[in-house]
Formats: structure tokens, C-alpha cells, sequence
């Protein structure tokens, strides 16, 4: 079936300093999305892209849906310490259009040393 | 904003026995209901879909005899796991989505941890 897959799969970074992390696909995605979830909770939704080739900003976190479509990635300026968790990465399949799901990625586990 | 109330947050049950798990959108009408499965460290696996009203409609290889979905009214969905055994201890989440609120209609409830000794 579909797989997202995100890299890097974890990482540790210093307070300040900038993040990027990407997800692909084998497969062409209608809608990505991006969660944070932290340990113990739901995810929370980040941002929301809908067309290929979108920039959409939030905050300190930036994200962009690629023009093949088959990828996306997420970016985190200055980062704090609340900013670990782990990161998720969600694709909507198109053969699926009209049922709503979403497709997870693997995840990238980010911590944030002070 | 959406709210999902999910509980119980944790359970500790004896294998043989059977476990609610129940999901209410708080503020807003929950027209489709995804059940989730998450094993630690790994990413979230949808189970099932269920709109109101209607029969939920299960991911390949889930069994729907095992996992009871019920999605009654638009606040309320559960999820009954049957004659639980250790290994279906997971992370279990709910998602509500609402019918008016696009993309950003998809909440996560905060999850119900089981464990089943």
C-alpha cells in the first residue's frame, strides 16, 4: 500500500539553530499535511498544503508542497525547546478522494538540547 | 476551536475482557470518525472510517469483529476492542472531522493508551 516515508528519522539540535525535514512518496498526494504530536497526545495539525508548488508559513515553521507532488517539507526556524516532539508528515491518496483519509508518515523525532 | 474529548486516557485490562473507548467532539458536529492505532515509535495506522450513522468501514486486515466502531449521533463515536489479548496493547486515537471546517476540520482526540496484562 502507500507509504510516506520522512528523513531524517530522528534528530538532536541546539536551540536556535534551524530545521528541515522532508517526507516523499512513491505516489502523487492531493493534500499534505504536517502534525506535531507529543508524548502521551494526540497530533496536532501544523499547516495544511493544497496545491503542488504552495510555500505556507506558520509562525517559525514553513512548509512546501512539491511540484511533483510526491513530496513535502517542513521547516523550523530558531528552534526552542518546546519544539521536540515527534513530527508527522500525512498525504491524502487521490484514489481515495471523497473518504476523507489520510496516509501518516514515519515520523521524525526531534529534540531540542538547550 | 475543535475540541475531542477522548477517554479514558489510560486503561490496564485482563486479557479475555473487553474495553470502551469513546470519542465526543465538544463543539461542532463530527460527520466522519477515523480510528487510529499507534505502536511506540512508529507512525499512526488508520483502522476505520465511520460516518454517522452508518456501518464503519475497515482498513484491510482489521477485524471489524474485534474492533467494534460505533458512531451513533455527530458528538459521539466508540470504539470497543473484544476479548482483548496482550498484543492489541497500543495507543489507540480518535479524528473528527467536521463537514464545515475543510482541512482544518480533522482533531485529534488525546488518545487512550490500553494495556492489556
Amino acid at each position: 500500500g502507500q507509504q510516506l516515508n520522512q528523513s531524517p528519522q530522528s534528530m538532536f539540535i541546539q536551540e536556535g539553530e534551524d530545521v528541515s525535514m522532508n517526507c516523499t512518496s512513491s505516489s502523487i498526494f492531493n493534500t499534505w499535511l504536517w502534525y506535531k504530536q507529543d508524548p502521551g497526545e494526540g497530533p496536532v495539525l501544523l499547516i495544511a498544503l493544497y496545491k503542488a508548488g504552495e510555500l505556507t508559513s506558520n509562525g517559525r515553521l514553513t512548509a512546501q508542497f512539491g511540484i511533483t507532488r510526491k513530496d513535502s517539507f517542513l521547516n523550523i526556524s530558531a528552534s526552542i525547546p518546546s519544539d521536540v516532539g515527534i513530527y508527522f508528515c500525512a498525504g491524502q491518496d487521490p484514489t481515495t478522494s471523497g473518504t476523507y483519509k489520510y496516509i501518516f508518515g514515519t515520523g521524525t523525532r526531534l529534540k531540542v538540547l538547550a | 476551536g475543535a475540541v475531542v474529548s477522548q477517554h479514558p486516557s489510560r486503561v490496564i485490562c485482563k486479557s479475555g475482557t473487553s474495553v470502551k473507548i469513546e470519542c465526543r467532539s465538544l463543539d461542532f458536529q463530527a460527520t466522519t470518525m477515523f480510528w487510529y492505532r499507534q505502536f511506540p515509535k512508529q507512525s499512526l495506522m488508520l483502522m476505520a472510517t465511520s460516518n454517522e450513522g452508518s456501518k464503519a468501514t475497515y482498513e484491510q486486515g482489521v477485524e471489524k469483529d474485534k474492533f467494534l466502531i460505533n458512531h451513533a449521533s455527530l458528538t459521539l463515536s466508540t470504539l470497543t476492542v473484544t476479548s482483548a489479548h496482550p498484543e492489541d496493547s497500543s495507543f489507540y486515537i480518535c479524528s473528527a472531522r467536521s463537514r464545515d471546517r475543510g482541512f482544518y476540520g480533522y482533531t485529534f482526540g488525546s488518545g487512550t493508551r490500553l494495556t492489556v496484562v
